[in-house]
């Protein structure tokens, strides 16, 4: 069964330095999102892409994050300057419609020190 | 603003039983909700898709239900395992206009006792 493959699945950053976590969506897939989860709460949307643009974003994704799909398989999610409450787990999900189906990837674990 | 809610919070079985999980969402306009299951640490594996124009989806010992006008999904789930100890989240994306973002339920944290 097709998967949405996440790396790396955990990574340690300092406060301040920039982080990118890669994604690679399913092929035939045509939206892709980034969601994140803070230990012990909600799952929460932050950014939906197609066709190369933002499609939606939340209010946590403010200037510090950026999305960028550089070729046509990888799909990633930059922070540029981490902060503590960044630390959460970051999952990467693909769908091949419009709200239908969402596939989720393992999610890679932040942890800022 | 859709909100989502599952109840319980958390949940302890005997190995063998039968359980219902509930989700219930605020705004009945859906086009579809989805199941989820979260091991410890781990992503999010789909369980079962039901449509907006579905009442039921059955895969193996799981079933969900869907109540759109009530605003209300059942997971229950048959001869509950040891291996079904996981949290079950509820997610539902949002009707249409654009919108993309899918709001999640907070989970039920299941615990099957051998």
């Amino acid at each position: 069964e097709p998967e949405v493959t996440q790396t790396p699945s955990h990574q340690v950053t300092q406060m301040g330095q920039e982080v990118i976590l890669r994604c690679v969506p399913i092929s035939n897939h045509l939206y892709f999102y980034w969601y994140r989860q803070i230990l012990g709460q909600k799952v929460e949307f932050l950014v939906s892409f197609y066709n190369n643009e933002i499609s939606e974003k939340s209010e946590i994704f403010d200037d510090q994050f950026s999305v960028e799909r550089p070729d046509g398989s990888n799909f990633t999610l930059k922070i540029r300057s981490t902060k503590l409450e960044d630390s959460a787990m970051y999952f990467c999900a693909s769908s091949e419609t419009l709200g239908y189906g969402y596939t989720f990837g393992s999610g890679t674990r932040l942890t800022v020190v | 603003k859709q909100e989502v809610t599952q109840i319980p919070a958390a949940l302890s079985v005997p190995e063998g039983e039968n359980l219902v999980l509930n989700c219930s969402f605020t705004d009945s306009a859906i086009y579809n909700l989805q199941w989820f299951r979260q091991d410890p640490g781990k992503g999010l594996t789909s369980l079962l898709l039901i449509q907006s124009s579905q009442r039921e989806q059955t895969s193996g010992r799981l079933n969900a239900s869907l109540d759109k006008s009530s605003g209300r999904s059942t997971l229950y789930i048959a001869a509950s395992q040891p291996g079904d100890s996981a949290t079950y989240l509820c997610a539902v994306p949002p009707y249409s206009g654009g919108y993309q973002k899918v709001t999640f339920g907070i989970g039920t944290k299941l615990q099957v006792i051998p």
